[in-house]
């Protein structure tokens, strides 16, 4: 069965500063990745995905992740927070087939810090 | 072009009250999924259509029932609301091979 971890429910950075936020994942099979944003009292909205491509993937507004297999990590960077980055971000797992689930992690909360 | 559209936005319900939120997409897809999202808890699958005329439970299912109406509709009925059930509500449809997942902007549901 696969799921997602996502280490700290909240951290908290500096405008500016580096962004890391963790997911770790389990699945028996190659496994498609995800993170996705929502910022307060909206949807859920894509920010990247891994499909098995290219290992490092670029999403918006400057984020991005790299697929380690040996770690079994999706982790999400940004090398400089802005003040709009502040929102919940979830990372989700599925696999490739019609019949699979999309399974998300419980969230992260960045906030920024002037 | 909508892609998923939820129904309603916001929705305040007496214990024991019954309602269903509809969910519709214009995007052709095949499968369509309802989730709740709770505080600290992610989003959690409640029930899973994966085609027109199949639904499965998720991993919340209880208290819930779903119908898939057509190719572009599946909707989530509460038959007597209770309190555990306030969250809000996302209804999404993932496109082909799951290689992503679009979804609605959610229904707000308050049980009192």
């Amino acid at each position: 069965a696969q799921s997602v971890t996502q280490l700290g429910s909240h951290v908290s950075v500096s405008e500016g500063a580096l962004v890391l936020l963790r997911c770790n994942y389990s699945s028996s099979v190659p496994p498609y990745l995800f993170w996705y944003v929502q910022y307060p009292n909206q949807g859920l909205q894509l920010l990247l995905k891994y499909t098995s491509a290219a290992t490092l993937v670029k999403g918006i507004n400057g984020f991005e992740a790299e697929f380690k297999k040996s770690e079994t990590s999706f982790h999400l960077t940004k090398p400089s927070a802005h003040m709009s980055d502040a929102a919940e971000y979830f990372c989700a797992v599925s696999e490739y087939s019609s019949a699979s689930k999309i399974i998300f992690g419980s969230g992260t909360r960045l906030s920024i810090r002037p | 072009n909508a892609g998923v559209t939820q129904t309603p936005k916001f929705q305040v319900l007496k214990t024991g009250q019954s309602m269903t939120l509809q969910c519709a997409q214009d995007m052709n897809h095949n499968s369509m999924y309802w989730y709740r999202q709770d505080p600290g808890m992610g989003l959690r699958l409640i029930y899973y259509s994966a085609s027109e005329g199949t639904t499965d439970k998720g991993e919340v299912p209880n208290g819930y029932n779903v119908s898939r109406l057509n190719k572009r509709e599946f909707s989530l009925r509460l038959e007597s609301a209770a309190p555990s059930q306030t969250s809000v509500y996302f209804c999404a449809t993932p496109g082909t091979y799951n290689t992503e997942a679009f979804f609605g902007q959610g229904t707000r549901l308050t049980v009192v």
